[in-house]
């Protein structure tokens, strides 16, 4: 079993329409947990950055992060063609060494359709 | 430069050949990382530098996989005698604090074609 699991989609949307994607983990010591989107051939863009429980927000978009069901997600209000990517979740747990580096789901495909 | 350039952005290597692929992270961050990306899965780590030092190798999936940075600023991925499942993107990404912070800043990668 994956520490993240991630539904990869596709996942097709008007216009509009409000976005909700959803990771879950295993690993309790995850303390930072990040939402990166990546358009094709290129590498992965930091969205939202949370640490520990709580919800963020930053314009159309708002992390939400519940340590107590291992559950994160994203949500993208009125959604825009140009929010069409892949969109990956990662997580880390802090510490010197190996506390930094990420875990990331598997990533979901979303397209917006004008 | 502004962001994190990763060199070259593709390469076609035959089975057996050696790589060596480069990072030039953000001036002055100090965290460096190098993931593995295979066609439609999420980034895999692989190593971690913090400038020069090379605090975690766990993720390298063999000894043909060797990283350094040797002056805390380039980084280059080595990978020794190529097999075809080392076809992948490899993604670059640097930070300017060190542990936690995980507010990374990624490549465009190199994509890796063996064949």
């Amino acid at each position: 079993q994956k520490e993240v699991e991630q539904d990869p989609g596709p996942l097709s949307v008007p216009e509009g329409a409000i976005v909700s994607l959803n990771c879950t983990y295993s690993n309790s010591a995850f303390q930072y947990f990040m939402w990166y989107r990546q358009y094709s051939r290129k590498g992965p863009e930091l969205l939202m950055y949370t640490y520990s429980s709580g919800n963020k927000e930053d314009g159309r978009f708002t992390a939400q992060v519940d340590k107590s069901s291992k559950y994160i997600s994203l949500f993208i209000r009125d959604s825009q063609p140009s929010d069409s990517a892949t969109y990956l979740c990662a997580m880390s747990g802090g510490g010197e060494t190996s506390g930094s580096r990420l875990t990331f789901g598997e990533g979901t495909q979303l397209t917006v359709n004008p | 430069g502004a962001g994190v350039s990763q060199s070259p952005r593709y390469k076609v290597a035959k089975r057996g050949q050696d790589v060596a692929l480069r990072c030039d992270p953000i001036s002055g961050h100090v965290s460096l990382f190098w993931y593995q990306q295979a066609l439609g899965q999420g980034p895999e780590f692989l190593t971690y530098f913090q400038n020069e030092a090379q605090l975690d190798k766990s993720g390298l999936p063999s000894d043909r996989f060797f990283a350094e940075r040797p002056e805390g600023s380039v980084s280059t991925l080595k990978i020794q005698r190529t097999q075809q499942e080392d076809s992948a993107v490899y993604l670059c990404a640097s930070s300017l604090g060190g542990a936690g912070a995980g507010g990374y800043t990624f490549g465009s990668g190199t994509r890796l074609t063996v064949v």
